[in-house]
């Protein structure tokens, strides 16, 4: 399968800072997902992009197409506590339904 | 507005027993639905996916299966449980395999193998 590669890691940051993730991969992708997963809870769906440069917002989100197709950036300002969770990154191709594929995940931790 | 639910949020099984965990998604029709497993901390693994009923691809080789009796419901099962088989399942969909659709996932099921 399609390798997504997401970083960081995990981020430790203190409350109102702003948030910075990426994911790049080796292949084209025609659309880029983001999504938050809280600790034993399904991902949930933050934004959606289909266009290359695309600049999409949700509130204190803001994601962005990579103008090559290969990366997608995730920036989250002001940071609040309620951000803590895990950030996944997922690249859809168009061939066949089995065309998801996702990154390892950011695990974000906001301090008060 | 589609939905997905999933069942149950939280199993505790002993090694060897049998296992069925159901989806079902509402508000749409001919969904693509799929089975991941999450282990703790770590991304996501497809397991399994469906295009249509009956139609199961299997991503892994393992210990489970899946099965999509209906066009709107997806089964994930196991004859005999493994203690490796402990982990987070994820039953998602999205409608159609072009691009440009989303994915939905449900709320997840805490499976631990004793």
């Amino acid at each position: 399968g399609q390798q997504l590669n997401q970083s960081p890691q995990s981020m430790f940051i203190q409350e109102g800072e702003d948030v910075s993730m990426n994911c790049t991969s080796s292949s084209i992708f025609n659309t880029w997902l983001w999504y938050k997963q809280e600790p034993g809870e399904g991902p949930v769906l933050l934004i959606a992009l289909y266009k290359a440069g695309e600049l999409t917002s949700n509130g204190r989100l803001t994601a962005q197409f990579g103008i090559t197709r290969k990366d997608s950036f995730l920036n989250i300002s002001a940071s609040i506590p309620s951000d803590v969770g895990i950030y996944f990154c997922a690249g859809q191709t168009q061939t066949g339904a089995n065309n998801l594929f996702f990154g390892t995940g950011t695990r974000l931790t906001v301090i008060p | 507005s589609q939905t997905i639910h999933q069942w149950p949020a939280t199993l505790v099984q002993p090694v060897g027993s049998p296992l069925s965990l159901e989806c079902t998604v509402e508000g749409t029709s001919n969904p693509n639905l799929y089975w991941y497993r999450q282990a703790a901390g770590r991304g996501l693994q497809l397991l399994f996916y469906s295009v249509g009923i009956g139609q199961i691809s299997s991503e892994v080789p393992q210990n489970l299966s899946a099965s999509r009796p209906q066009d709107r419901q997806f089964i994930l099962s196991s004859k005999k449980l493994l203690l490796s088989d402990s982990g987070f399942y994820l039953c998602s969909w999205s409608k159609g395999s072009w691009y440009g659709t989303e994915a939905f996932f449900g709320q997840g099921t805490r499976l631990t193998v004793v």
